[in-house]
């Protein structure tokens, strides 16, 4: 079965500072999408990759997706203390199957 | 336009009570999930529903776990004779689809603890 390996595990950053979450696939992505979940609360959706090479932001944050290299990264420029929480990459389930999975996340903190 | 609402957000169960979670998915979205997250961990598939049908519950522990999704109301996810291993948090999320294409949307959460 498929499965999603985020790094790193947890990062801690001064604010202003830029900072990359990496998530990486056991097999071959056909879209993925990245979550943010505060501490205690639900998951927020952030965004969603569909194709290789594919790129897109919000706000300060940007992720792209790398098929062939089964990952996909997403990068924040000049961290916030709004940026701090459990950043989680998901995948759509595979043919055939129901499962949405998820990655362990990357629990984030930006010291002001 | 309201999100998934899942209630109660916190519930407190002594060991053998039961827990009834609920979950209303998002307007206009008629496939629901349910996930367990355990502190540090990720989460974990329980159960895929449509209304009225079980589609998949190859996550669900076999014995005291439960989850419907009826024509009218929300969706329940039951838990009978709770133990202290099922304390975590359970997250219903919802989809108008189960296509790549369809990304689940979350509800905030129960988080249930066994006393």
């Amino acid at each position: 079965s498929q499965e999603l390996e985020q790094s790193p595990q947890s990062l801690i950053v001064q604010e202003g500072k830029n900072l990359t979450i990496n998530c990486t696939s056991s097999k071959t992505l056909y879209g993925l999408y990245w979550y943010k979940q505060k501490y205690g609360e639900g998951l927020i959706f952030l965004m969603m990759l569909q194709k290789g090479g594919e790129e897109k932001s919000h706000e300060k944050i940007t992720a792209k997706l790398d098929e062939k290299k089964q990952q996909s990264s997403l990068h924040i420029t000049a961290s916030q203390p709004s940026h701090a929480g459990i950043y989680l990459c998901g995948a759509p389930p595979a043919s055939g199957t129901y499962k949405y999975i998820f990655g362990t996340g990357t629990r984030l903190k930006v010291l002001a | 336009n309201a999100g998934v609402m899942q209630n109660p957000r916190h519930l407190v169960r002594r060991r053998g009570q039961e827990a009834r979670l609920r979950c209303s998915p998002m307007k206009g979205h008629s496939h629901v999930y349910w996930y367990r997250q355990l502190p540090e961990e990720g989460l974990k598939f329980m159960v895929y529903l449509q209304k009225e049908n079980i589609i998949d519950e190859s996550g669900m522990p076999k014995e005291r776990f439960s989850a419907e999704f009826p024509k009218e109301g929300p969706s329940i996810l039951r838990i009978q004779q709770v133990v202290r291993g099922d304390s975590a948090a359970y997250f219903c999320a919802s989809s108008p689809g189960s296509s790549y294409n369809s990304p689940l949307h979350f509800g905030n959460g129960t988080r249930l603890t066994v006393t």
